[in-house]
């Protein structure tokens, strides 16, 4: 069965201290990997996605995500944190092999300090 | 381009009470998904539309929960009678048609019952 996992249920950061959030998937098929941000209250926002090509891609909000094909990973990064990306973070993956469906991980609340 | 639209925002019933969930989604998106988040957890799945037929219901606990996508755009989500463990958000998310694309969500309904 499909799954994602997010190891870090909870992370903190110093602002302007750089940051990595981990995404692992156990996927029957080539991926489609997806981060996702969630503000309190809020809708899910997309910051980046992997479809196919270069495995290093950029988002908004100054973030990036590597695919590790090898390792079943697509962590997110960010070199310099600002108070404001303090949030709830979410990586999902699909397939179309699946029918286009998202599967979430549990996400990882990510608390900046200041 | 306007958003996915959904509504009531909040919603507090009584366990064993019926409640409907709205959701428009972005014009001209064939695909239409319902999700459910439990505080603390991921988004789950409840059920997909490619325009207004069911691709994946398997999710959806059928006893109480129904949905529809009459003429293929709006989509209601039902809930009779509801159960504590129902306390949630609902999210609505839309895709255009075709290959595999980024899902849209909306802001979501708060769903609490007690």
């Amino acid at each position: 069965a499909q799954s994602v996992t997010q190891p870090d249920i909870h992370i903190t950061v110093s602002e302007g201290a750089s940051l990595e959030l981990r995404c692992n998937y156990s996927y029957g098929a080539t991926p489609y990997l997806f981060w996702y941000v969630q503000s309190p209250g809020q809708g899910l926002q997309l910051l980046l996605k992997y479809f196919s090509g270069d495995t290093l891609v950029q988002g908004i909000k100054g973030f990036e995500a590597e695919f590790k094909r090898s390792q079943s990973s697509f962590n997110l990064r960010k070199p310099s944190v600002h108070w404001s990306d303090a949030a709830e973070y979410f990586c999902a993956v699909g397939a179309m092999e699946y029918g286009n469906k998202l599967v979430f991980g549990a996400g990882t609340i990510l608390r900046v300090k200041s | 381009e306007a958003g996915v639209a959904q509504s009531p925002r909040y919603k507090i019933i009584e366990k064993r009470q019926s409640v409907a969930f709205w959701c428009n989604p972005i014009s001209g998106h064939a695909t239409l998904y319902w999700y459910q988040q439990i505080l603390g957890q991921g988004p789950k799945l409840l059920i997909q539309f490619q325009n207004n037929g069911v691709v994946d219901d398997s999710q959806l606990p059928k006893d109480r929960f129904s949905a529809e996508r009459l003429k293929g755009v709006d989509s209601t989500l039902k809930i009779q009678p509801a159960k504590l463990e129902d306390s949630a958000v609902y999210l609505c998310a839309s895709m255009p048609g075709g290959a595999w694309n980024e899902q849209f969500f909306g802001p979501g309904t708060r769903l609490t019952v007690l």
